[in-house]
């Protein structure tokens, strides 16, 4: 079990690229989840996957966001035409659904660090 | 909409003392699932104790415990015999039983001194 993984773990870009962001869940785990965090807050929810279908989106997610798990594994988020507001650590996290529909515990990866400049 | 508060931005306690942080949460839901998270600086989020609304025993975790007041909507973290190693932000957290977003309090930073 090697855990929730991220990449890049910090990108610096410039306002109007665009970045994307990796996150690899535990292997066994169906569902998939996106959050933002900015300096001393709390995770904001962003959208969430249950294998490739994305179920559930926050209206914190723009339409310069887009989110994608192709095939059920990795998924990406893509951020395009940065801009200085973005600057936050996006954080990954996966779990699985138990017996009676219990949710499992979330395990979260180190998160991408975003610094738009 | 659910929503959690931590009335606490900062702690501070002395080793081997006892503290308590605070949660409430406000929803409409019967069944749902509470959490404590626990974020040491410039490392990744880890569960800390969870708590199924449908059970009325307050859950433990060794030194972590839990009173969990339904009627109130309270469900605050009791960490004894506090480790300098629990230095952390510690997040409250709720998901409903339909098990889908996680939705975070803002955090309480908790600072453990010797």
């Amino acid at each position: 079990d090697t855990g929730v993984s991220q990449n890049p773990r910090h990108k610096i870009t410039k306002r109007g690229q665009n970045v994307t962001f990796r996150c690899d869940p535990i292997s066994e785990h169906n569902r998939l989840y996106w959050y933002r965090q900015t300096l001393g807050q709390g995770p904001e929810f962003l959208t969430y996957f249950q294998n490739e279908a994305q179920l559930e989106k926050s209206r914190l997610l723009s339409d310069r966001f887009s989110a994608e798990r192709p095939k059920g594994s990795f998924s990406t988020l893509e951020i395009q035409r940065t801009e200085q507001g973005d600057s936050a650590m996006y954080l990954c996290a996966s779990n699985t659904i138990l017996g009676r529909g219990q949710p499992g515990e979330l395990f979260f990866g180190e998160g991408s660090r975003l610094t738009v400049l | 909409a659910q929503t959690v508060t931590q009335s606490q931005p900062e702690m501070s306690v002395q080793e081997a003392e006892t503290v308590t942080l605070s949660c409430t949460y406000d929803t409409s839901e019967n069944n749902y699932y509470l959490f404590w998270y626990k974020q040491p600086p410039s490392r990744q989020m880890i569960l800390v104790i969870r708590q199924e609304a449908y059970k009325q025993q307050n859950a433990t975790e060794n030194r972590f415990s839990v009173n969990f007041q339904k009627a109130a909507k309270s469900f605050s973290l009791k960490i004894s015999d506090s480790q300098l190693g629990d230095t952390a932000m510690y997040f409250c957290a709720f998901m409903t039983s339909v098990g889908t977003a996680l939705i975070f309090g803002k955090g309480t930073t908790l600072s453990v001194s010797s």
